[in-house]
């Protein structure tokens, strides 16, 4: 069965500090999507990424990159230099291509960016 | 274009009436899920069509719980004798293809049961 897990429940930091945000998942299945949403004060779930788990390149995005790492079974979130915009919920979730599952999410991490 | 839209964006309703939420999917897609989140928690999947299959009911947590999908577009949730365990946002989301392709989700619906 699939799961992820984010272990860190609450994160509070100081404005331009770096932050990591780990996520780390279970899945039987080779083929597998791994995404994060970013879910702010407003409620709306945004969507950040999507990687399939072929691709082990890290990606960057202005201050967001992510680290997968398939040895570790999981898909870390970094913001670098982080600002007061970015405190929201992020949630990490897993979708197994096989059987048209749905994603699984983990229980978020609650980000706090302090001025 | 247009993202998801849901509605009403909240629901206040006494406990043992019927609800109804709606969803309105980004155009062209064919996926659509029904999650709900309760204060503080993750999101639980409840249900999810996928273009013209039998949907898979299997997060559905009673059969106080349904769903519809008309036309391949809107889709209907139903709680009928609601209870104040239902109370939650229940979130609306879809992709243009399979369970694996990106979800975009709606802004949600409030629900109250009081």
């Amino acid at each position: 069965a699939q799961k992820v897990t984010q272990a860190q429940t609450e994160i509070s930091v100081v404005e331009k500090e770096d932050v990591t945000l780990d996520c780390v998942y279970e899945t039987r299945d080779t083929t597998y999507y791994l995404f994060w949403y970013k879910q702010p004060p407003s409620g709306e779930l945004v969507f950040l990424i999507r990687r399939n788990s072929f691709d082990e390149q890290n990606e960057i995005s202005g201050r967001y990159s992510w680290n997968f790492q398939k040895s570790t079974s999981s898909f870390n979130f970094t913001i670098t230099a982080s600002q007061v915009v970015d405190s929201a919920v992020y949630f990490c979730a897993l979708s197994e291509a096989s059987g048209n599952t749905p994603l699984v999410f983990g229980k978020g991490t609650r980000l706090s960016v302090i001025a | 274009g247009a993202g998801v839209s849901q509605s009403p964006s909240n629901k206040v309703t006494e406990k043992g009436k019927d609800v109804e939420l709606r969803c309105d999917p980004i155009s062209g897609h064919t996926a659509l899920y029904w999650y709900r989140q309760s204060l503080g928690q993750g999101l639980e999947f409840l249900i999810y069509f996928q273009g013209n299959s039998a949907p898979d009911k299997s997060g559905l947590p009673s059969d106080r719980f349904s769903a519809e999908r008309t036309g391949g577009s809107v889709s209907t949730l139903t709680i009928q004798r609601t209870q104040q365990e239902d109370s939650a946002v229940y979130l609306c989301a879809s992709s243009l293809l399979a369970g694996y392709d990106t979800q975009y989700f709606g802004p949600g619906t409030r629900l109250t049961v009081l």
